[in-house]
């Protein structure tokens, strides 16, 4: 089967960093995304990563290894509003997406 | 900026009820696609569709059938709404044909079935 794994809550302090892990098993592998869904909100797209290595944009990073079939979101500088959960998503190579279940982020001031 | 609006927020609807969820993206979007999302689950996909009054199956297209009459509108039916569909509905939009780009999503439609 196809799954993708990440830790289902994580806490952290505002001001510091965080690395939310997924890691995947899927038939083939087009690419991964990571979303940002707030509490009663549509997800948003964070990061797209099709190459292995890392992609920043700001406060968040994005790195994958394709024959470790892992990636994880690094998050700096952490503020109140990044409290929100964080999916993952993998494009096998049908490109059909495959969703983790999330991962509930908690920032404590 | 891409909006893409879902119809009702909040529903609630009886057992046995047909239930419409629409959907409505305004950046002529190709694809779009009907998810339900569930506590602990991955999303999940119901149908999707590449093309005005095209429609594919998805994972879990059981109890549910779609209607793309225009681009910009993809429609989710609940013939005969039953408990387990009590979830929350995001229907999201991606530009290109084939292949899947980044998703735009809409606010989502919570629906309980009492």
């Amino acid at each position: 089967g196809q799954n993708i794994d990440q830790p289902t809550e994580m806490t952290a302090t505002e001001g510091a960093i965080v690395q939310i892990n997924c890691t995947y098993q899927t038939s083939g592998f087009n690419g991964l995304f990571w979303y940002q869904q707030h509490a009663g909100e549509a997800p948003t797209f964070l990061s797209y990563n099709v190459l292995d290595g890392l992609e920043e944009k700001g406060r968040f990073s994005s790195f994958l290894s394709r024959s470790k079939g892992y990636s994880y979101l690094l998050l700096k500088e952490l503020q109140m509003k990044d409290s929100a959960s964080y999916l993952c998503a993998v494009k096998n190579s049908n490109y059909q997406l495959i969703w983790g279940a999330g991962t509930k982020l908690i920032i404590k001031p | 900026d891409v909006k893409v609006t879902q119809s009702s927020r909040y529903l609630v609807k009886r057992t046995g009820e047909k239930v419409f969820l629409e959907c409505v993206q305004d950046m002529d979007h190709e694809n779009m696609f009907w998810y339900r999302q569930d506590p602990g689950l991955g999303l999940r996909l119901i149908y999707f569709s590449y093309d005005v009054k095209m429609k594919e199956k998805g994972d879990i297209p059981e109890g549910y059938s779609v209607s793309r009459e225009k681009k910009e509108r993809f429609s989710l039916i609940l013939e005969s709404a039953s408990t387990n569909q009590t979830s929350m509905y995001l229907c999201a939009s991606t530009l290109g044909s084939g292949e899947v780009g980044e998703l735009f999503f809409g606010e989502g439609s919570r629906l309980t079935v009492l």
